[in-house]
């Protein structure tokens, strides 16, 4: 069974302060690993996608990065507005042989950025 | 573009009553999907559906139905409301069923009493 787990389940932080969200999965033959952010009431935001291991992407403060067992969020001098939970996902085959993708996702960390 | 539009925003029903979640999405997406979200687990597919006239189930379809008539709509029907149906619905869309990158709608927070 695919599992994903992310840690730390919750992440304060001072305004400025440096850190790194992870989530470690297993899966049978991984398509894919995708982060996503959630603001509280809202659904999920597509953040970026990780398809083999050493590949990172970077979006303003954000840049995600993948081993064959886990990602990495990593977060360069936060501001308030990352406040956030971030999701991890990952993407295998649904049915043995089927040509079908599902997603899997972690329980999510929240971030709390303080001014 | 509107995106992904989920209604109602909040329900309450009471146990064994019926209703029907509504998803919309103007981008022409192939794949549209349902997932339930509960705190303290990860999002869960419901169901899918990789283009009109085609559905499958997902992690936990029990209690759900859905149709996919036109490439737009996807409802999703609650046939007999119970207590552990309580959580939060979430329309996710995306252009190809074979992608991760998904757009989720804003949410349905239904209670069951």
């Amino acid at each position: 069974e695919d599992q994903v787990t992310q840690s730390p389940e919750a992440l304060r932080l001072q305004e400025g302060e440096s850190s790194s969200l992870n989530c470690s999965y297993t899966v049978s033959g991984l398509r894919g690993l995708f982060w996503y952010r959630q603001d509280p009431g809202k659904g999920p935001e597509f953040l970026f996608t990780l398809y083999s291991a050493g590949e990172e992407k970077e979006k303003e403060r954000l840049k995600a990065t993948l081993t064959k067992k886990e990602s990495f969020l990593h977060i360069t001098a936060p501001k308030p507005e990352d406040s956030a939970t971030y999701l991890c996902a990952v993407q295998a085959r649904f049915n043995s042989g089927g040509s079908n993708y599902k997603l899997t996702f972690g329980k999510g960390t929240l971030l709390t950025v303080n001014p | 573009n509107a995106g992904v539009t989920q209604t109602p925003k909040f329900q309450v029903l009471k146990t064994g009553q019926s209703m029907t979640l509504q998803c919309a999405q103007d981008m022409n997406h192939e794949y549209m999907s349902w997932y339930r979200q509960d705190p303290g687990m990860g999002l869960r597919l419901i169901h899918y559906s990789v283009g009109a006239g085609i559905t499958d189930q997902g992690e936990v379809p029990n209690g759900y139905n859905v149709s996919r008539s036109t490439t737009e709509d996807f409802p999703l029907r609650l046939l007999s409301a119970a207590p552990s149906q309580t959580s939060v619905y979430f329309c996710a869309s995306s252009y190809w069923s074979r992608t991760g990158e998904l757009f989720f709608g804003e949410g349905s927070r239904l209670t069951v009493l």
